[in-house]
């Protein structure tokens, strides 16, 4: 089956930095997907990978490894705005993506 | 501004009644799919559509129902609802390219009592 794994709940300091891991089993890879959602908010697009290698946005990164079927999403300089879920979603040989449960990121001052 | 709009934004439902989740977009997308987020699991594809007048099925296609008249209306159908349907159903669109992202509505919480 496909599968997409990362942490359920994560907590950081504001102003340090953070990864969040995402493993993924899926049939065919057509690019990684981050979205990031706030409690009670609709999704939103961070970043896609398709490539192996590091994609940089301002304080956020993401970064793929296609042969590992891993992911990290990076966040520095972490604001108090920052706390939320953040989703880790795989295009599979269909184009259809495929979802992790959500990693919760818990900033405390 | 452009967007995709969803309604209800929240609703309690008896069991058994039939109600339609509605969804609009305005950005042109061919593209459009319905979501549902239950708590620790991931979102969960019903039904999605890659054009106008043509609809697939998800993983969780059961008890539900789509149609794809026109590019911009995808409304949702449960014709029959039951407890277990208690969800945030969020409707989606995006552009037809393989790296398109996708533009979320802002969900749909509906209760099924």
């Amino acid at each position: 089956g496909q599968n997409i794994d990362q942490p359920t709940e994560m907590t950081a300091t504001e102003g340090a930095i953070v990864q969040i891991n995402c493993t993924y089993q899926t049939s065919g890879f057509n690019g990684l997907f981050w979205y990031q959602q706030h409690a009670g908010e609709a999704p939103t697009f961070l970043s896609y990978n398709v490539l192996d290698g590091l994609e940089e946005k301002g304080r956020f990164s993401s970064f793929l490894s296609r042969s590992k079927g891993y992911s990290y999403l990076l966040l520095k300089e972490l604001q108090m705005k920052d706390s939320a879920s953040y989703l880790c979603a795989v295009k599979d040989s269909n184009y259809q993506l495929i979802w992790g449960a959500g990693t919760k990121l818990i900033i405390k001052p | 501004i452009a967007g995709i709009t969803q309604a209800p934004t929240s609703q309690i439902l008896a069991a058994g009644r039939r109600m339609t989740l509605r969804c609009t977009q305005d950005m042109r997308h061919n593209a459009m799919y319905w979501y549902r987020q239950d708590l620790g699991l991931g979102l969960r594809l019903i039904h999605y559509s890659n054009t106008a007048g043509t609809t697939g099925k998800g993983e969780v296609p059961d008890g539900y129902s789509v149609s794809r008249a026109n590019t911009d209306d995808f409304p949702l159908t449960l014709a029959s609802a039951v407890p277990s349907q208690t969800s945030v159903y969020f409707c989606a669109s995006s552009d037809s390219a393989p790296t398109g992202e996708l533009f979320f509505g802002e969900g749909s919480r509906l209760t099924v009592l």
